[in-house]
């Protein structure tokens, strides 16, 4: 069974310019996270998906960012404009969403972005 | 509001010696807690996790962790490591049962394993 895929697994880009970060879940996984690492900080929670809903966008860090979810398969992350401190690695992750599994999320392996 | 520490950044230890990285939480609430790892170049792994029921987790790769709720603790031991353990481990917490499966992680222990 194939894991959490993204692409791309890096990028640098420049100040104001675009990125689109691309994930595609394990199949049949209805729940789709997207978190952040910025260098040498915690791992935060950006959003999480319910099939194309968006369940929780509470940690989205501000209006340059936007995350879809299309169909309910893969999803897309926009940074535009990108500024310096979006520079970090972006997980995507994923779960089922029945009882038993005791909440255990599936990661990929990140993209990692630099903004220059 | 929920919180992860790891107070430990990094932790180097000879290869074959005992290791245990630590985390403590805060939650006003019961949590479920986990831990991940990461190795060069490649994604997190999940090494175990802590739902209910016995305190003493065993995970994958000979490491375990045992919860302490009056310590608020979920710290991770492995009493032999090996070079191929070298790696970052991340401890995380989510709240049960919060619905949204979001979790909180700490910042990180970068576990280097000398020979």
């Amino acid at each position: 069974e194939a894991g959490v895929t993204q692409f791309p697994s890096h990028s640098v880009i420049e100040k104001g310019q675009t990125v689109t970060l691309r994930c595609d879940p394990i199949s049949g996984h209805d729940n789709l996270y997207w978190y952040r690492r910025v260098m040498g900080k915690e791992i935060k929670f950006l959003l999480h998906f319910v099939k194309e809903s968006k369940q929780d966008e509470s940690g989205m860090p501000n209006n340059r960012f936007l995350a879809e979810r299309t169909g309910g398969t893969y999803s897309t992350l926009k940074v535009q404009p990108a500024e310096l401190e979006d520079s970090g690695v972006y997980f995507c992750a994923s779960s089922q969403d029945k009882q038993g599994r005791g909440n255990t999320i599936y990661f990929g392996e990140g993209s990692w972005l630099t903004v220059v | 509001a929920q919180s992860v520490t790891q107070l430990d950044s990094q932790v180097p230890v000879f290869e074959e010696a005992p290791v245990e990285l630590r985390c403590n939480y805060s939650s006003s609430v019961s949590v479920y807690l986990f831990w991940y790892v990461q190795y060069p170049n490649q994604g997190l792994q999940l090494l175990l996790k802590y739902l209910s029921g016995s305190t003493l987790v065993k995970g994958i790769n000979g490491f375990e962790a045992e919860f302490n709720k009056s310590q608020t603790s979920f710290h991770l031991r492995k009493p032999s490591v090996h070079i191929s353990d070298t790696a970052e481990y991340f401890c995380a917490v989510s709240e049960n049962p919060s619905g949204t499966y979001k979790y909180i992680f700490g910042t990180g222990t970068r576990l280097k394993v000398l020979a």
